[in-house]
C-alpha cells in the first residue's frame, strides 16, 4: 500500500529565516506530487505540482519554491519567510497518466512565522 | 475560473440524524469530484471520488451524488455518529484540484 510522509509536523520560524519542508511517498513509482497551503479562513490553495523529477509547475507567484530531487521526494523551500507564509502545508500524490486520478494527502506541516 | 462553494459552513446535529452537505461549482468541465474529511490539525482523508461520467458513489453510511450539468454535488451521511464530527471538503478536478472552504460538522451524543 502507498503511504505519504511529511516532516516536520510543526514548525515555528522567525521572519526572514529559510524554510525546508519535506514530503516522501512510499509504495508507488513516478507519482504526480503536489504542495497545497491551507491558510486560516481560506480554502486549500495549490502551490506547486510535479509530474516527474526536476519538473515543477508553479500555480501562484509567491515567496516559495519547490524541488523534486528524487522520484518520490518533494521539497518546499523559502530563502526568507514572510508572516504571510504561515499556514498548514499539505503534500499530496496521485498516480501519473490520467487527469482524473484520485489525490491522496499527507498529514501536513503546521508552519507559524513570527 | 472555477469556484467551489460549500453550504452550510457549519452544522450541528444530534446523533442518529441523517444529513446532507452541499457543494456547488461554477465550471462543469471537470474530470471528477472528491469529498474529503479533515479532522482538526490533520491532513485530508479521501472519502469518495465521483468521476465526471458517474452520478453517485457510496461507501458505508456515505453517499455522494454528482449533477455535473447543474454544478452540484451532495454528500449524504446516514445515521450520524459523534465520530463523524470533522470538516468535510469538496474538491473538483479540472486542470487542478479546486477546493471549497468546507462544512464543519458537529454531531452531539
Amino acid at each position: 500500500s502507498q503511504t505519504i510522509h511529511q516532516w516536520p509536523a510543526t514548525l515555528v520560524q522567525p521572519v526572514g529565516s529559510p524554510l525546508s519542508l519535506e514530503c516522501t511517498v512510499e509504495g508507488t513509482s513516478n507519482p504526480n506530487l503536489y504542495w497545497y497551503r491551507q491558510a486560516a479562513g481560506r480554502g486549500l490553495q495549490l502551490l506547486f505540482y510535479s509530474v516527474g523529477i526536476g519538473q515543477i509547475s508553479s500555480e501562484v507567484p509567491q515567496n516559495l519554491s519547490a524541488s523534486r530531487p528524487q522520484d518520490r521526494q518533494f521539497i518546499l523551500s523559502s530563502k526568507k519567510l514572510l508572516l504571510s507564509d504561515s499556514g498548514f502545508y499539505l503534500c499530496a500524490w496521485s498516480r501519473s497518466g490520467l487527469a482524473d486520478n484520485e489525490q491522496f494527502f499527507g498529514p501536513g506541516t503546521r508552519l507559524t512565522v513570527l | 475560473k472555477q469556484e467551489v462553494t460549500q453550504i452550510p459552513a457549519a452544522l450541528s446535529v444530534p446523533e442518529g440524524e441523517n444529513l446532507v452537505l452541499n457543494c456547488s461549482f461554477t465550471d462543469s468541465a471537470i474530470y471528477n469530484l472528491q469529498w474529503f474529511r479533515q479532522d482538526p490539525g490533520k491532513g485530508l482523508t479521501s472519502l469518495l471520488l465521483i468521476q465526471s461520467s458517474q452520478r453517485e458513489q457510496t461507501s458505508g453510511r456515505l453517499n455522494a451524488s454528482l449533477d455535473k450539468s447543474s454544478g452540484r454535488s451532495t454528500l449524504y451521511i446516514a445515521a450520524s455518529q459523534p465520530g463523524d464530527s470533522a470538516t468535510y471538503l469538496c474538491a473538483v478536478k479540472g486542470t487542478a484540484l479546486i477546493f471549497g472552504k468546507g462544512t464543519t460538522l458537529s454531531v452531539s451524543s
